[in-house]
């Protein structure tokens, strides 16, 4: 069974452009959350769908948004960049939400902000 | 909200010796917790997991154990290998969410 895919891996971006990474989970998992990993906040929880609805939301400011389709598929959409927006971005998939279903992650998409 | 601390912050072991990190979490609520390896440039693995009514789990050279009066589980990897060199996080699930701990950085030297 193929793995989380996220597209795409790398991504350099300007102080002000907008992005949109996109999340692929595996086959038949219906929930995918998001994270930011940094060296210095480390992993850090921004949302989770399920079902094309959001269901949790982590401490980040509106400007990161995301949305699921029909499929499962995710994307997430950060607008007006700021430098401290560079991080690795993770996306992880679960067959199921809430109790304790593993989670999977992909490799993440790389963004570099300028 | 939750907390988890994790320690070492870096751990380095000669191959063949063990290797142990803890974790320590505040939220009682808590009633997952799973343990991620991460490898340059890749996403993090799920190596075991353990919930919160299972006091130890064991899966060939690695093993979880949970002491939820203490609020604190630790990952042990016995006869290490340099391919387990990584970077190991703990994580917490509270009220749907996974709260991640620092890391450890685990250095196997041949």
């Amino acid at each position: 069974k193929a793995g989380v895919t996220q597209t795409p891996r790398y991504l350099i971006k300007t102080r002000g452009q907008q992005v949109t990474l996109s999340c692929s989970p595996i086959s038949g998992h219906r929930s995918v959350s998001w994270y930011q990993q940094t060296p210095g906040q480390g992993l850090q929880f921004l949302f989770e769908y399920f079902s094309e609805t959001q269901r949790n939301k982590g401490n980040f400011p509106g400007r990161f948004s995301g949305r699921q389709f029909s499929n499962s598929r995710s994307e997430m959409n950060v607008s007006t960049l700021e430098l401290g927006d560079s991080a690795l971005y993770l996306c992880a998939s679960s067959l199921r939400t809430g109790r304790s279903y593993e989670q999977y992650f992909g490799p993440g998409t790389r963004l570099t902000v300028t | 909200g939750e907390n988890v601390e994790q320690h070492p912050s870096t751990l380095s072991v000669q191959e063949g010796d063990s290797a142990v990190i803890k974790c320590t979490y505040s939220d009682s609520a808590s009633n997952y917790f799973p343990w991620y390896k991460q490898e340059l440039g890749k996403g993090p693995q799920l190596i075991i997991d353990i919930r919160s009514n299972v006091g130890e789990k064991k899966d060939q050279r690695i093993a979880v154990t949970l002491n939820k009066t203490a609020k604190h589980f630790s990952l042990h990897i016995t006869e290490t290998q340099p391919e387990d060199s990584a970077v190991y996080f703990c994580a917490a699930r509270w009220t749907d969410k996974l709260i991640f701990g620092t890391g450890t950085r685990l250095q196997v030297f041949p």
